[in-house]
């Protein structure tokens, strides 16, 4: 089974400007976890879906924003950029509570703000 | 809100060792999970371990094993027969098994940095 998928792997992008970053979980899975990485910060949840709604949101300003389709990939927005955006944002992905809620990581999407 | 808390941020093992990662977590729930991922320089984060809080039976897999204390709310990782592709970043995290909730997803702690000496 192939693992989570995410696109484009770096990225960088200006100040101001926005940005849509891809994630496919791994088949049969239904949810889909966002986190952000950063030295100063470490892993925080940025939001989850299942079944193509949100069901969590973590303490993130709203230009933070995210989707999940029909075929459970998601994307994840961030507009209006900011220097203290730049980070690594890892996607996840679960099948829920029948399997502990494990969650299956991507490899991680690399945003660089200038 | 659950707060995750990873005392040692770097731990040094001889390779072929026992070295124990230590975690303790703050929460009020009964019921949740527990988990230690592991991050190396790919900065792929892989699921080494998990354990359900209402199991009391610590988990096992492989090298890798767990001692939960959930009364201390402890949750320590060890790995026997240290390899040099243990090195790494390892984190602890915690998810409630609140159905619907987990309103903070997974919450990790700030890592321990393995390193192994060969």
């Amino acid at each position: 089974k192939a693992g989570v998928t995410q696109t484009p792997r770096y990225l960088i992008k200006t100040r101001g400007q926005q940005v849509t970053l891809s994630c496919s979980p791994i088949s049969g899975h239904r949810s889909v976890s966002w986190y952000q990485q950063t030295p100063g910060q470490g892993l925080q949840f940025l939001f989850e879906y299942f079944s193509e709604t949100q069901r969590n949101k973590g303490n993130f300003p709203g230009r933070f924003s995210g989707r999940q389709f029909s075929n459970s990939r998601s994307e994840m927005n961030v507009s209006t950029l900011e220097l203290g955006d730049s980070a690594l944002y890892l996607c996840a992905s679960s099948q829920d509570r029948s399997h502990s809620y494990e969650q299956y990581f991507g490899p991680g999407t690399r945003l660089t703000v200038t | 809100a659950q707060t995750v808390t990873q005392s040692q941020p770097e731990m040094s093992v001889q390779e072929a060792e026992t070295v124990t990662l230590s975690c303790t977590y703050d929460t009020s729930e009964s019921d949740y999970y527990l988990f230690w991922y592991k991050q190396p320089p790919s900065r792929q984060m892989i699921l080494v371990i998990r354990q359900e809080a209402y199991k009391q039976q610590n988990a096992t897999e492989n090298r890798f094993s767990v001692n939960f204390q959930k009364a201390a709310k402890s949750f320590s990782l060890k790995i026997s027969d240290s390899q040099l592709g243990d090195a790494a970043m390892y984190f602890c995290a915690y998810r409630s098994a609140v159905e619907g909730g987990g309103a903070d997803g997974l919450t990790f702690g700030k890592g321990t940095h393995l390193i192994i000496q060969p």
